[in-house]
């Protein structure tokens, strides 16, 4: 089976610009759960998705939304990117949803200028 | 209170020896728990998930929970160089609508 794929794997952008990540789970996986990575906070959850429909939501303010399409494939944004968005950003697949056994893709490194 | 914590480290451990990591939560009634490897550079991977009280062995991996003291722990027996990586303890907040929820990561080092 083909593991988690994220595209695209490094993204340079500017202070206010926008930027969408996408994430596609492993094949038959209904839940993507999107996760922020940065040395000082660590994995932060952000969302998860199962079958189209948010299912949990991380504390991060509303410029970061997603959603996830109905071949499981999911995407995030970040709308109006400031500097401490520059973090890896990582999306994991699992069979249903709010479990704790995901298999993470190998993220996206974001980079704000 | 955070919702799980690590102690950050890092640990430092000669090879042959055990390391051994802990975590502790907040939310208590937590049912699932989980344990992550990321090596530098690299995404997560679980290594161990356990649902019950008492120990879980896996090769020379044990994960050992204790529901009533909301305290979950991984014992790496005859630790080698490969170990050396950063360990993520994992919770699924019944509290949160099972939300999962990482703690901060110990890192660990094996000594040749």
């Amino acid at each position: 089976k083909a593991g988690v794929t994220q595209t695209p794997r490094y993204l340079i952008k500017t202070r206010g610009q926008q930027v969408t990540l996408s994430c596609s789970p492993i094949s038959g996986h209904r839940s993507v759960s999107w996760y922020q990575q940065t040395p000082g906070q660590g994995l932060q959850f952000l969302f998860e998705y199962f079958s189209e429909t948010q299912r949990n939501k991380g504390n991060f303010p509303g410029r970061f939304s997603g959603r996830q399409f109905s071949n499981s494939r999911s995407e995030m944004n970040v709308s109006t990117l400031e500097l401490g968005d520059s973090a890896l950003y990582l999306c994991a697949s699992s069979l249903r949803s709010g479990s704790g056994e995901q298999f993470f893709g190998p993220g996206t490194r974001l980079t704000v200028l | 209170q955070k919702e799980v914590e690590q102690n950050s480290g890092p640990l430092s451990v000669p090879e042959g020896a055990i390391a051994s990591l802990n975590c502790t939560y907040s939310d208590r009634g937590s049912q699932s728990f989980f344990w992550y490897r990321q090596y530098s550079g690299k995404s997560p991977e679980l290594i161990m998930s356990i649902y019950s009280n008492g120990d879980k062995e896996d090769g020379r991996f044990t994960a050992q929970l204790n529901k009533a003291s909301q305290y979950v722990s991984l014992l790496i027996r005859d630790s080698q160089p490969s170990d050396s990586a950063t360990y993520l303890c994992a919770v699924n907040l019944k509290t949160s609508y099972d939300k999962v929820i990482f703690g901060p990561g110990t890192s660990l080092s094996v000594i040749p």
